[in-house]
């Protein structure tokens, strides 16, 4: 396929557990991010990979989230001990590369989280 | 903090209709501005952007948006909405940083 995708679609937790989500970006893409989608809210960044290197995670609120992209590819979100305020669509989009325009990030169908 | 805002969270219109969707953001220097549109079902998907030139920007299905720099407003436009046009719609901007600052996002209902 040509476009992003994110494995699972539809993801339950319970409170306590953690979670692994998986994000393939188009073949080629530098640039990887991440971001959070709150039920009637917009995407909110997580973090970014320029291939490998993690190079923001201002995003990620708290030390139980954790991204890694290990060989500049697909990326992996894992959140450790869900809480019900994790529960969300999150997102993964990806562009050709930082510094060139047009910046351009292509989403993918994103994961939604549902921590009961 | 850098912001964007978008000031309509809901929006009905009849079909032939007018649409114009305010966003506006916090100053900030250098920005880069688009519009996502979310289909029911669909993923993002990208409407139009703005990175310098021409203020006036033409997207897909018709759709333009105005930057108006001393207004910091990036406003949607489109002459006659189609009911297909039913769906989400994002305001995002890129300040310095790596990431996209979305808006809360608009609801527009397109009835027949």
């Amino acid at each position: 396929g040509a476009g992003v995708s994110q494995s699972p679609r539809y993801k339950v937790a319970k409170r306590g557990q953690d979670v692994a989500l998986r994000c393939d970006p188009i073949s080629g893409h530098v640039s990887l991010f991440w971001y959070q989608q709150a039920l009637g809210q917009g995407p909110e960044f997580l973090t970014y990979f320029q291939n490998e290197a993690q190079l923001d995670k201002s995003g990620l609120p708290s030390d139980r989230f954790f991204a890694e992209r290990p060989e500049g590819s697909v990326s992996t979100l894992k959140i450790q001990r869900t809480q019900q305020e994790d529960s969300a669509v999150y997102l993964c989009a990806s562009s050709l590369a930082r510094y060139l325009p047009p910046y351009e990030q292509y989403f993918g169908p994103g994961t939604r989280l549902t921590v009961t | 903090a850098q912001s964007v805002s978008q000031h309509n969270h809901h929006v009905i219109l009849s079909e032939a209709a007018s649409l114009e969707l305010g966003c506006n953001y916090s100053y900030g220097g250098t920005v880069n501005l688009f519009w996502y549109v979310q289909y029911p079902g669909q993923h993002l998907q990208l409407l139009l952007k703005y990175f310098s030139g021409d203020p006036l920007v033409k997207g897909i299905k018709g759709f333009e948006a105005e930057f108006i720099k001393s207004k910091f407003s990036f406003n949607l436009r489109k002459p006659s909405v189609q009911w297909s046009d039913t769906a989400e719609y994002f305001c995002a901007v890129k300040w310095s940083g790596y990431a996209l600052n979305f808006g809360k996002g608009t609801s527009l209902l397109v009835t027949p």
